[in-house]
């Protein structure tokens, strides 16, 4: 039973377009939302969070979405510039940081 | 300001041979976590840690698999008796009390043969 989903396994785009990439989740225990990236053969880094009181969070080219009702969150990467080429992992959690579950990743790649 | 230290990086284990993964929080972080990607997948909770204490051992497979956090040293997974299905990245996170990010490590990288 998949708590978070990434329906995309792989997204393609241009350098200097948006790469949106998407997350849906089931539990609507899930409070707190999290993106994170990962380069092959390194750990996943932190990106951008959001609070399920907010509807966005903005940090630099990383914005992220939150639509609670649709239960549904989303990622936008304006430009998108080749070092952004990674595994993206959507990541939920509650009760504070009790239980963290992951997506099983959506992989970018900007194209020059 | 060193971030969460996971050693070894690699290593190279005989079916039926231990393995233990030592992972060092960053400093000030209390809580440890465990999440494994078999090759293709995911990241797959394991196991959630605080100072001597396990909080969620939900994912860990009921045999073969232990895990610590002692009050002094670091947290070591333990994989008894592997076998191939064993062969995986294990990276540890840790997170400070009350905070709601956590913070990976570089990972291990078992390889059984």
């Amino acid at each position: 039973d998949q708590q978070v989903k990434q329906n995309s396994p792989s997204l393609s785009v241009q350098e200097g377009r948006i790469s949106i990439l998407n997350c849906d989740y089931t539990n609507s225990m899930f409070d707190y939302f999290l993106w994170y990236k990962k380069y092959p053969a390194e750990g996943p880094t932190f990106l951008i969070s959001i609070s399920s009181i907010k509807d966005k969070n903005e940090d630099g080219r990383f914005t992220v979405f939150l639509n609670k009702s649709a239960k549904h969150l989303s990622l936008h990467i304006v430009p998108s510039q080749p070092g952004d080429s990674a595994v993206y992992f959507c990541a939920a959690s509650y009760n504070y940081g009790q239980n963290f579950v992951f997506g099983p990743g959506t992989r970018l790649s900007v194209l020059p | 300001n060193a971030g969460v230290m996971q050693n070894p990086r690699h290593l190279v284990r005989r079916r039926g041979q231990e393995a233990r993964l030592r992972c060092s929080p960053m400093k000030g972080h209390s809580h440890v976590y465990w999440y494994r990607q078999l090759p293709e997948e995911g990241l797959k909770f394991m196991v959630y840690l605080q100072k001597e204490n396990i909080i969620d051992e939900s994912g860990m497979p009921k045999e073969r698999f232990s895990a610590e956090f002692p009050k002094e040293g670091p947290s070591i997974l333990r994989i008894q008796q592997v076998v191939r299905g064993d062969s995986a990245a294990y990276f540890c996170a840790s997170s400070p009390q009350g905070r709601n990010t956590i913070y990976f490590g570089e990972g291990s990288w078992l390889t059984v043969v």
